[in-house]
């Protein structure tokens, strides 16, 4: 059973360009939520999704967006990249009735 | 509003000795509690949770928990390290029903022989 898989692994980017991040959840799951990792910190909650719907979002701006689609599957998009978006983005996704999240590997983006 | 604050940045710990990592965190209603662990160029793997009844909670490893409500704590023990605990340790709440998990700062665990 695979577990929750991020794609790519690793991404360089220029400033002011988009990218888009994606994550297949883990088999049975259907919530997946998105986390931003500056390095030497914690991780940030983003936003999670459920359903195809964006459920709750935390403190970021609108230059970061997500979709879900029908397989649960996810993608993270963020627009006009900031060095300081330079982070490790983590997926975790979860069963709708359980407390445990899983936690793929990781996109590194790297803004030059 | 969750916060979780982790109180030692690194702790460094020789081999087969024992390590407590300390987290404490704010809530306003009833929290779930999680430790989680980063190795090295990876995401992060759940070592234990604390949903409800006994305060000790064991995980995987060999590490275990006890969530002291009056403290507001969830400080983490492993009785013997191994160079292999050697990563990065976080302690998390999540305090609201849609699952978001708030997040500590983390604590490097540097074990040496």
């Amino acid at each position: 059973d695979a577990g929750v898989t991020q794609s790519p692994t690793h991404l360089i980017k220029t400033r002011g360009q988009q990218v888009t991040l994606r994550c297949s959840p883990k088999s049975g799951h259907d919530t997946v939520s998105w986390y931003q990792q500056a390095l030497g910190q914690g991780p940030q909650f983003i936003f999670q999704y459920y359903e195809e719907e964006e459920r709750q979002r935390g403190n970021f701006p609108d230059r970061f967006s997500g979709h879900q689609f029908p397989n649960y599957s996810s993608e993270l998009n963020v627009n006009a990249l900031l060095l300081g978006d330079s982070a490790l983005y983590l997926c975790a996704s979860r069963a709708g009735g359980s407390h445990e999240q899983y936690f793929g590997p990781g996109t590194r983006l790297t803004v030059t | 509003a969750q916060s979780v604050t982790q109180l030692d940045s690194q702790v460094p710990v020789f081999e087969e000795a024992p390590v407590e990592l300390r987290c404490n965190y704010s809530s306003s209603v009833s929290v779930y509690l999680f430790w989680y662990v980063q190795y090295p160029n990876q995401g992060l793997q759940l070592l234990l949770k604390y949903l409800s009844g006994s305060t000790l909670v064991k995980g995987i490893n060999g590490f275990e928990a006890e969530f002291n409500k009056s403290q507001t704590s969830f400080h983490l023990r492993k009785p013997s390290v191994h160079i292999s605990d050697t990563a990065e340790y976080f302690c998390a709440v999540r305090g609201d029903s849609w699952g978001k998990l708030q997040f500590g700062a983390g604590t490097q665990v540097v074990v040496t022989p």
